[in-house]
């Protein structure tokens, strides 16, 4: 079946740091995918999307490129600040997932001063 | 736009007891919502999606008759955990999905905590 997997955390970077967060997934079909924020005690938050191949999603600072030849959609930015601390989820969704969304098990961020 | 609200943001309720939580849609009509258990440090689990006027569809291994799911208009999904226990004590976060549209956005979650 359809799934997300996501590189383990947590990860601790210096303010400044490159950061990025692998995800690759496999699905039927050809899903959206997208990244997900959650601040703590909060409920997610959409940080950015790509509906097909090749497509780049962006949002404040951070990218990611739809791979299909690599079935991933990794997640970078390029200067993280502390206010980027927060767990981050990949996830995707389709058709021939009936719509449902499939979560990565998230990523942990610390950035420090 | 497309902001889902949840309600209440936490409860502390008796063993025994039933707690109500709402999920709405602020701006926008949401044909499809969905419900998530996330336990501490651990990824959403999809409970049940439901679609506005039609019964939910629950995932395997989730019980129908302990969480109860309404979607009576296409703004307000509600989830009643009955009979709550502790082991049902969870962060519970809903999510709502515009017609046409391909994201989801996200209450911004329950603690529930029962004593």
């Amino acid at each position: 079946g359809d799934s997300v997997t996501q590189m383990e955390g947590p990860v601790t970077l210096s303010e400044e740091a490159f950061l990025t967060i692998n995800c690759t997934y496999t699905a039927t079909g050809y899903p959206s995918l997208f990244w997900y924020v959650q601040y703590p005690g909060e409920g997610l938050q959409l940080l950015l999307k790509a509906t097909k191949a090749d497509d780049k999603g962006s949002n404040k600072g951070f990218e990611a490129t739809y791979r299909k030849e690599t079935t991933s959609f990794h997640l970078e930015k390029g200067s993280v600040q502390v206010s980027d601390s927060a767990v981050y989820f990949c996830a995707l969704s389709g058709r021939n997932t009936g719509n449902q969304f499939y979560f990565g098990t998230g990523t942990s961020l610390t950035v420090i001063p | 736009g497309a902001v889902v609200s949840q309600h209440p943001s936490w409860v502390i309720c008796k063993s025994g007891t039933s707690v109500k939580i709402e999920c709405r849609s602020l701006d926008f009509q949401a044909t499809t919502m969905f419900w998530y258990r996330q336990f501490p440090k651990q990824s959403l689990m999809l409970m049940a999606t439901s679609n506005e006027g039609s019964k939910a569809t629950y995932e395997q291994g989730v019980e129908k008759d302990k969480f109860l799911i309404n979607h009576a208009s296409l703004t307000l999904s509600t989830l009643t955990v009955t009979s709550a226990h502790p082991e049902d004590s969870s962060f519970y976060i809903c999510s709502a999905r515009e017609v046409g549209r391909i994201e989801a956005f996200f209450g911004q979650g329950t603690r529930l905590t029962v004593v």
